[in-house]
């Protein structure tokens, strides 16, 4: 079955510097979403990626999409206390209907 | 619009007992899905449907059933508690068709599941 990895699985970092984590499948995707869950909250969408090689931003966040469509990364640029929680990706291969998600980078930002 | 409903919020079992997760969505998504959390584990896909009256197995399906007899609901049976069940399930749904919004999930705010 399809393997996902994400990496790290945690993360601390200082207020205004960078942060990144990394999703890697075992398979080729057909697309990849990512998500943020909030402390003591649910998983909220923040983008989908499609292309082979595309680049996405939103605000501070810039989300990629490899050009083998197996991986994606999603950085934040001088992360503030609001960013807190875990990201999480979500791969979804070929025609299938299951999406297989990450383990998750809980981000832990210090004021 | 109330989007992904769960009930209950919180629930304390004894090994051996049967309950049923509720989830109910009023977006008309053909997709629907249960999800177990675990730390460490990221989210788990449990069962999932496309429509009603269609049902299919996620990663780890042992141990639960599920049924869609209506659009809207999607309810999730433990058939006899085990405290491996501990967690936190999500309920989300999704359209499976038309623009941007299709395949987006949108969660439930949770149930917490306790098995002794």
């Amino acid at each position: 079955g399809q393997q996902v990895m994400q990496i790290p699985q945690y993360q601390h970092v200082q207020e205004g510097e960078d942060f990144t984590t990394y999703c890697n499948s075992s398979t080729t995707l057909s697309n990849i979403q990512w998500y943020k869950q909030r402390p003591g909250g649910h998983p909220v969408f923040l983008i989908q990626l499609v292309k082979s090689g595309e680049v996405k931003k939103q605000k501070r966040l810039t989300f990629q999409f490899g050009e083998a469509k197996k991986n994606s990364s999603l950085h934040i640029t001088a992360t503030q206390t609001t960013d807190v929680g875990t990201y999480f990706c979500a791969c979804r291969a070929g025609g299938y209907q299951k999406v297989t998600f990450g383990t998750g980078t809980k981000l832990q930002v210090i004021p | 619009n109330a989007g992904v409903t769960q009930t209950p919020k919180f629930q304390v079992l004894k090994t051996g007992q049967s309950m049923t997760l509720q989830c109910a969505q009023d977006m008309n998504h053909e997709y629907m899905s249960w999800y177990r959390q675990d730390p460490g584990m990221g989210l788990r896909l449990i069962h999932y449907s496309v429509g009603a009256g269609i049902t299919d197995q996620g990663e780890v399906p042992n141990g639960y059933n599920v049924s869609r007899s209506t659009t809207e609901d999607f309810p999730l049976r433990l058939l006899s508690a085990a405290p491996s069940q501990t967690s936190v399930y999500f309920c989300a749904s999704s359209l499976q068709r038309g623009g941007s919004g299709a395949n987006v999930l949108t969660f439930g705010a949770g149930s917490r599941l306790t098995v002794l």
